[in-house]
């Protein structure tokens, strides 16, 4: 079956630790995206990439980074600079950045920093 | 700034219609879509819509109206199923999702 993989889905690590987050997709998705979600708040972007080898920051990316070697993988470092990490993390892809594609979203990853 | 507003929670009885409403203040507009989100787990689309009108899918219809900014998603024969957050999102003229903050729906039997 097509679709999108996060892992872990639940992840625990102490403050001052740079964690990394997985996304792995089998759809042959083109775009791929990294959003947190906080309570009570819109899911927020923090990285896209429309390509291998290219990614552009989305607004909150302070503290963050990724990589794009492979079409397939989008894996997501939160830093010890991110002031307040502890979050839902969802990783999403999609055929386009463009038109009525909808995004295909991962499982999510529930990282807790204390 | 880029808005979009919907209500925090509804509730609805079982086997009931409702309609949940969104609207947005966005640079540019380049199409509407609703998922669905179930607590826990990642949101799945729903609907898209970029013209004036009503789409129907199922039990499920979204309406959208450029000129007034705004967009609603109805669901009829409420089913305990139905029971999720369900989220609105704008691309606008950068082709970017912004997203709403989700309108939780609590089904009562």
């Amino acid at each position: 079956d097509g679709g999108i993989t996060q892992s872990p889905k639940y992840l625990f690590r102490k403050e001052g630790q740079n964690v990394t987050l997985s996304c792995e997709q089998n759809l042959n998705h083109d775009a791929m995206y990294w959003y947190r979600q906080d309570p009570g708040q819109g899911l927020r972007l923090i990285y896209y990439s429309q390509i291998v080898n290219d990614f552009q920051k989305g607004d909150i990316a302070e503290g963050y980074s990724v990589s794009r070697e492979k079409k397939e993988s989008f894996p997501l470092t939160v830093t010890s600079a991110q002031k307040n990490p502890t979050a839902f993390y969802l990783c999403a892809s999609s055929i386009a950045d463009s038109g009525s594609y909808e995004q295909y979203f991962g499982p999510g990853t529930r990282l807790t920093v204390t | 700034g880029q808005n979009i507003d919907q209500p925090t929670e509804m509730t609805a009885t079982e086997g009931a219609i409702v309609q949940i409403n969104c609207t947005y203040q966005t640079s540019g507009f380049n199409g509407l879509f609703w998922y669905q989100q179930h607590a826990g787990e990642a949101p799945t689309f729903l609907s898209y819509n970029v013209l004036d009108g009503l789409e129907e899918k199922g039990r499920f219809s979204s309406f959208l109206s450029r000129s007034k900014g705004y967009s609603y998603l109805l669901l009829k024969e409420l089913q305990m199923k139905d029971s999720a957050s369900y989220l609105c999102a704008v691309r606008d003229s950068n082709y970017q999702l912004i997203w709403g903050a989700g309108t939780k729906l609590i089904i009562k039997p």
